[in-house]
């Protein structure tokens, strides 16, 4: 079983910001096979970054994935207003426990 | 533009069973290329994936619910549905119908909104 472990658990921050998040895995995950995903309250969660570093359709380039092996990482550049909610990670059928991203 | 609805009743009693399906618009249930699945999400928690499966039938169920998961696809209604056994409270959650698109590494790149499944007498 891999272990996703996303760090902080809550981040404040304002709009215009750089955000910095962390994915880090109990093991090397295969192909750097990592997926990030957004949530915001009452909708579901949609697809950000896929293979660690790849924007989904349609994902403004303020979002960019990095990392390898077992550390990774989602940075947004400058926050918008529509940026702030959950983030999770995801490898397979396993998903990290998300990191909150709040107003400051 | 794919799109995916979930139904099914909103509350079970405990023991009893919880049946949802999911519908497909707007594209092929059909595909190599992706499998569909259950993913669930108990109030103010993350997210779990619960079980996929192809137009094929060929099923992956997460360990913990195997023993009590049923997943079925309907192509011609371009359904897939889901069904549990012997529910509890702790089965009570928010159960999301998503698409996997199986490319480098598995991504859920489509959703449903989600269907409010609570379990009480």
């Amino acid at each position: 079983e891999i272990v996703l472990t996303q760090s902080p658990g809550t981040l404040s921050l304002s709009p215009g910001d750089r955000a910095t998040l962390s994915c880090r895995a109990s093991q090397t995950l295969s192909g750097n096979y990592l997926g990030w995903y957004h949530q915001n309250p009452g909708q579901a969660p949609r697809l950000l970054i896929y293979g660690a570093s790849s924007r989904a359709t349609g994902i403004p380039d303020r979002f960019t994935g990095s990392g390898s092996g077992t550390d990774f990482t989602l940075t947004i550049s400058r926050l918008e207003p529509e940026d702030f909610g959950v983030y999770y990670c995801q490898h397979y059928g396993y998903f990290g426990q998300g990191t909150r991203l709040e107003i400051k | 533009q794919l799109q995916l609805q979930e139904s099914g009743p909103g509350l079970v009693k405990p023991s009893e069973t919880l049946s949802l399906t999911c519908t497909v618009s707007g594209g092929s249930i059909n595909s190599n290329s992706h499998y569909w699945v259950w993913v669930r999400q108990p109030p103010g928690r993350g997210l779990e994936w619960i079980g996929s499966i192809n137009y094929s039938g060929n099923t992956y169920y997460t360990s913990s619910l195997e023993s009590r998961l049923t997943m079925s696809v309907d192509t011609s209604k371009i359904q897939f549905s889901l069904t549990l056994t012997s529910v509890t409270a702790a089965d009570t959650a928010l159960y999301y119908c998503a698409r996997l698109w199986v490319g480098r590494g598995n991504y859920f790149d489509y959703w449903g909104q989600g269907a409010l499944v609570t379990v009480s007498s």
